[in-house]
């Protein structure tokens, strides 16, 4: 089983911060790595697929990067509706999620 | 714009089985070549996948739930199934079923999603 580990487990940052949150795979999963955002009592909600796609109408400020075991998700510009829990997603292997990160208001 | 609705008991018995359903709209499941999915969320944690189905009956199953899991599909009504047999307390979540992304695949992304369904393990 592919093991996905995620950090920070909660990160405190302000309106207009650059965060990173960092996601680390057991072994490689080439680029096959999704980042999703849940919202209380909400279905998580697609970001990114591929490592660094951006998927359609989701805004610029969210961007990923890496490859391998190594992944990270950006928010260049925290805006206040960004506040919520991001969990990232292997997809080589079937299916494994991070344990999340709650991105909350400092 | 496809729209998945689980639907199911919010309450269920120890040592029970747990059923639920998944209504898809907004498209066909057996004119699309993709696989659907459910995914479990306990209370304050984390997401984990619980098993995948195309509508041709071929399915896999996360294999730490493979030995009490059945996902079934029905065609004829758009609908996906999950059964999980003699659960426990620590089988209380919500219940996703979610569309994977990419055609013919069973390991991809998920990119429509139901709401979610309560289902909590108590006598």
């Amino acid at each position: 089983d592919i093991q996905m580990t995620q950090f920070p487990s909660t990160l405190s940052a302000s309106v207009g911060d650059r965060v990173t949150i960092t996601c680390r795979a057991s072994q490689s999963i080439s680029s096959w790595l999704a980042w999703y955002q849940q919202k209380p009592g909400k279905a998580p909600k697609l970001l990114i697929y591929k490592a660094s796609s951006l998927e359609s109408g989701v805004p610029a400020r969210f961007s990923g990067s890496g490859s391998g075991t190594e992944f990270t998700l950006t928010i260049s510009s925290l805006q206040p509706d960004d506040f919520a829990t991001y969990y990232c997603q292997q997809y080589h292997s079937f299916s494994t999620f991070g344990q999340g990160t709650k991105v909350e208001i400092k | 714009q496809l729209q998945l609705q689980e639907s199911g008991p919010g309450l269920v018995k120890p040592s029970e089985t747990l059923s639920l359903t998944c209504t898809v709209s907004g498209g066909s499941i057996s004119s699309s070549d993709y696989y659907w999915g459910w995914i479990r969320q306990p209370p304050g944690k984390g997401l984990e996948w619980i098993g995948s189905i195309h509508y041709s009956g071929s399915t896999y199953y996360n294999p730490s739930l493979k030995s009490r899991v059945t996902i079934s599909v029905d065609t004829s009504k758009n609908q996906l199934f999950l059964k999980l047999s003699s659960v426990t307390a620590t089988d209380t979540a919500v219940f996703y079923c979610a569309r994977l992304a990419t055609k013919y695949s069973y390991s991809s992304y998920f990119d429509y999603w139901g709401q979610g369904t309560l289902v909590t393990v108590s006598s």
